[in-house]
């Protein structure tokens, strides 16, 4: 399969720990998106990387919130002192072209106890 | 607050019925408009796009029309089909130059029925 991977699709979590998660984009995509999605809401941007370079971060991303992109390839994003508020789908997205046309991957959905 | 909005949370056809599903945007500046489909437990998936300097554009049983007299966007689906159940989502590039990505509405959700 060569569309957006991410893993893990499920997380459930306490109060106060850290997750990490992993998404593998299409390889030949430069880009790379991460969003949250709450139940009954559009996708919200987070922050895209441009190869490795972290160009864009959203004011929801707060400071224990990092996201990294070694080497430009796959991604991960940690939430560190999870929150109730945290509970939300994780969405990876991909693109070649920028903006337009991003091929989304599954999510992994976060629940934090 | 966002940009892009929907007109009906929840809309339910008939098997085999036209779907029109509607979208109202903010930003006059948009130049650019996408439609996603997402169905359950799957992220968003690409339908088709249109630029502002058109005011229709069609794809395979789907059909976008713009009207930026009005900033009202449209996805019209001929021919329902029960795969066709999902949520669907209009998204325009954010206020920032589209660089940060898209802003998606709410979304609407189309039932069909048998």
């Amino acid at each position: 399969d060569t569309g957006v991977s991410q893993n893990p699709r499920h997380k459930i979590t306490k109060r106060g720990q850290n997750v990490t998660f992993r998404c593998d984009p299409i390889s030949e995509h430069n880009r790379l998106y991460w969003y949250r999605q709450t139940l009954g809401q559009g996708p919200e941007f987070l922050t895209y990387f441009q190869n490795e370079a972290q160009l864009e971060k959203s004011r929801l991303l707060s400071d224990r919130f990092s996201a990294e992109r070694p080497k430009g390839s796959f991604s991960t994003l940690e939430i560190q002192r999870t929150e109730q508020g945290d509970s939300a789908m994780y969405l990876c997205a991909s693109s070649l072209l920028g903006f337009e046309k991003l091929f989304f991957g599954s999510g992994t959905q976060l629940s934090v106890l | 607050g966002e940009s892009v909005g929907l007109h009906l949370p929840t809309l339910s056809v008939q098997e085999g019925d036209n779907s029109i599903i509607n979208c109202a945007y903010s930003n006059s500046a948009s130049d650019y408009f996408i439609w996603y489909k997402q169905e359950s437990g799957k992220g968003p998936q690409f339908i088709i796009d249109i630029r502002s300097n058109m005011d229709k554009r069609q794809g395979q049983r789907v059909t976008v029309l713009l009207n930026k007299t009005v900033k009202h966007l449209s996805l019209q689906i001929a021919a329902t089909q029960p795969g066709d159940s999902a949520v669907y989502f209009c998204a325009e590039p954010s206020v920032r130059g589209g660089a940060d990505g898209l802003t998606f509405g709410k979304g609407t959700h189309l039932i069909i029925q048998p």
